[in-house]
């Protein structure tokens, strides 16, 4: 199966920064890759796919980009409504494999 | 607006059959272009993607699953569902169901779980 490690796996920022989250696979998956975000006790949410494509109604402070296997996710002017775990999702070959996870809190 | 609604028991003894249903209102499980997923999280761990199955009924399995896996969909019901067997302490998770849509991008199709439901709690134990 192909890993997706993610990095780092926690970060603490404050309002209003940039942040920016990588994940890394472990053999090229094209762009055949989606950005999740969940809160404590919710379904996660599909931020992002093709890499880099906002999914419907999520705002452009969020933005992907990558290719092959190395991926970022950039949040930018960080609110609190951001502050959540984020996992990236391969699609590119079966098992479909998630990354471990980023924890974004606030400083 | 499509919603998901998993459903099923709480608690499961070891050995024996867990069996989940997802119910989907504000659409078809007929409707072309989509496939049915689930995903499960054991607390306070990270997501596992577990399968999917198409409208046509073919279905893609974790292989760390696959012999104790079925997901079976019931289109005059509207449901999907889920059943794993030989259950043990290691099933006990949070599991999720979600539609899985392909999205136009550039000359291809791309896949991601674009609605899902709220998840229901399994707990596995004696």
């Amino acid at each position: 199966a192909i890993q997706m490690t993610q990095s780092p796996s926690s970060l603490s920022a404050s309002i209003g920064d940039r942040v920016t989250i990588a994940c890394r696979a472990s053999q090229g998956v094209r762009i055949d890759l989606s950005w999740y975000q969940q809160k404590p006790g919710r379904a996660p949410k599909l931020l992002i796919y093709a890499a880099s494509t906002l999914h419907t109604g999520v705002p452009s402070k969020f933005s992907g980009n990558g290719s092959g296997t190395d991926f970022t996710l950039t949040i930018s002017n960080l609110q609190p409504e951001d502050f959540a775990t984020y996992y990236c999702l391969q699609d590119y070959k079966y098992p479909w494999t998630f990354g471990q996870g980023t924890k974004v809190d606030i400083k | 607006q499509l919603h998901l609604q998993e459903s099923g028991p709480g608690l499961v003894r070891p050995s024996q059959t867990l069996s989940l249903t997802c119910s989907v209102s504000g659409g078809s499980v007929n409707s072309g272009g989509f496939f049915w997923s689930w995903v499960r999280q054991p607390t306070g761990k990270g997501l596992e993607w577990i399968g999917r199955i198409y409208t046509t009924g073919t279905t893609t399995y974790s292989p760390s699953l696959e012999s104790r896996l079925t997901i079976s969909m019931d289109t005059s019901r509207n449901q999907f569902s889920l059943e794993l067997s030989s259950v043990t302490a290691a099933d006990t998770a949070v599991y999720y169901c979600a539609r899985g849509n392909k999205f136009l991008s550039g000359n291809y199709n791309r896949n991601a779980l674009d609605v899902w439901g709220r998840g229901t709690v399994v707990t596995v134990s004696s």
